[in-house]
């Protein structure tokens, strides 16, 4: 299907070294942030998610890391692999807020072979 | 079915005509969200409904996006006197808790993709 996005920050790694995609939110009051994956032509997935109360949080082969300081948050993924070429969404919320999730415009992310 | 089916997934018309977009949330979801993705943008909230409530439509950009869940399952998201600008992903995405706890992840669809000429 056609990519969405085209005009995206652009994030390109090299197979099997470690991406990090930056996040800077918005709502100081968010206390919860979840990081999506969005491949071509399909709806975005669920990838990892971490509340306020911690500052990183891993899965498998991802970490999120949170800076409530400085209003940031990052996703790391390990030993990149073709398959993890997408754009990555993070989307803040705040946890009883009775409000939607309020997603970032994403990065693009390309793993050279 | 196991994910969130939405139709069509293409739907290409011309300014002025009216479309709508039908989501099929997962089974025993009670939320039911759509959001639209306009090229090199991210998510944009459209309107949410929550088991029998109101909806929350805080999101819709004009008077001429309207949705509608019916028996608290199917949506459809009607856009009337279409506008190019309308021309748009969107998405439908459904959760088994709403807005008050929101944690838990959405499960998107893949999209209607509406291009208007």
């Amino acid at each position: 299907g056609e990519s969405v996005g085209l005009h995206l920050p652009t994030l390109s790694v090299q197979e099997g070294d470690n991406s990090i995609i930056n996040c800077a939110y918005s709502n100081s009051a968010s206390d919860y942030f979840i990081w999506y994956k969005q491949e071509s032509g399909k709806g975005p997935q669920f990838i990892i998610d971490i509340r306020s109360n911690m500052d990183k949080r891993q899965g498998q082969r991802v970490t999120v890391l949170l800076n409530k300081t400085v209003k940031h948050l990052s996703l790391q993924i390990a030993a990149t692999q073709p398959g993890d070429s997408a754009v990555y969404f993070c989307a803040e919320n705040i946890v009883w807020g009775n409000t939607p999730l309020v997603f970032g415009k994403g990065t693009r992310l390309s793993v050279i072979a | 079915g196991a994910g969130v089916s939405q139709s069509p997934s293409n739907k290409v018309t011309e300014k002025g005509k009216d479309v709508e977009l039908r989501c099929d949330p997962i089974s025993g979801h009670t939320a039911l969200y759509w959001y639209r993705q306009s090229l090199g943008q991210g998510l944009e909230f459209l309107i949410y409904f929550q088991g029998n409530s109101a909806p929350d439509k805080s999101g819709l950009p004009s008077d001429r996006f309207s949705a509608e869940r019916t028996g608290g399952s199917v949506s459809t998201l009607t856009i009337q006197r279409t506008q190019q600008e309308d021309s748009a992903v969107y998405l439908c995405a459904s959760s088994l808790t709403g807005m008050r706890v929101n944690t838990g992840e959405l499960f998107f669809g893949e999209g209607s993709r509406l291009t208007v000429l």
